[in-house]
């Protein structure tokens, strides 16, 4: 069975940074690229970044890039979102979830929840 | 950036009604095209993908169709287990972009 547990959510202040981890099972990790997706409060969906089986190849959403890091550990069958310079606008549920081939998702994560607020 | 525009936003239908959610894209997306559904409080739900195509244990009453870049979900006959919001996702090209939402709610 396909399982991502996220952790690493939690209260920030702006301007602090916060690491975000997805741990995964049930498949072989290395096999995948992989995603993370975040949700505001009340609102829709919006994609942040990818990464490719490998690592080799990173995407990201032009609001994040420079601020976030995605990087995975295929040792560890982790993956993992570095966000630096959190603003209240990235106050969000983070998901991570599974691609089949390099952007079509099938498995979700429960998501972690990261505030951002003084 | 490919714009997905989804309609209704919301919608308010009976058990055993069909139901239509139409998704349009600003540009061509070769059909790459998602569907997700998400109760509240919970996580996202894979339904469809390549605008037709049913990931495995999505119930038959589903269906995806294309025309161009207007993309509709279908339920053919609601469920109570239906009710929820729908969102589509283009995935043909970065930054992937997900319409607004289509939020189904009981008569």
């Amino acid at each position: 069975e396909v399982q991502l547990v996220e952790s690493g959510g939690g209260l920030v202040q702006p301007g602090e940074s916060l690491r975000l981890s997805c741990a995964a099972s049930g498949f072989i990790f290395s096999s995948y690229w992989m995603t993370w997706v975040r949700q505001a409060p009340g609102k829709g969906l919006e994609w942040v970044a990818n990464i490719k089986d490998d690592g080799g190849e990173k995407y990201y959403v032009d609001s994040v890039r420079g601020r976030f890091t995605i990087s995975r550990d295929n040792t560890e069958n982790s993956l993992y979102l570095q966000m630096s310079s959190l603003r209240a606008e990235d106050t969000a549920v983070y998901y991570c979830a599974r691609d089949v081939g390099e952007a079509m998702t099938d498995y979700w994560g429960q998501g972690t929840l990261v505030t951002v607020s003084s | 950036d490919i714009q997905m525009t989804q309609s209704p936003s919301s919608l308010s239908a009976s058990v055993g009604d069909r139901v239509t959610i139409t998704c349009r894209a600003s540009q061509d997306i070769n059909n790459y095209l998602a569907w997700f559904q998400q109760k509240p409080g919970t996580a996202p739900k894979s339904l469809i993908y390549g605008s037709s195509s049913l990931h495995s244990g999505v119930p038959s009453r589903f269906s995806g169709t294309a025309s161009g870049t207007d993309f509709t979900l279908t339920i053919s006959s609601l469920q109570p287990e239906d009710f929820a919001t729908y969102y589509c996702q283009q995935y043909h090209s970065y930054p992937l972009t997900f319409g607004g939402g289509s939020k189904v709610e009981i008569k």
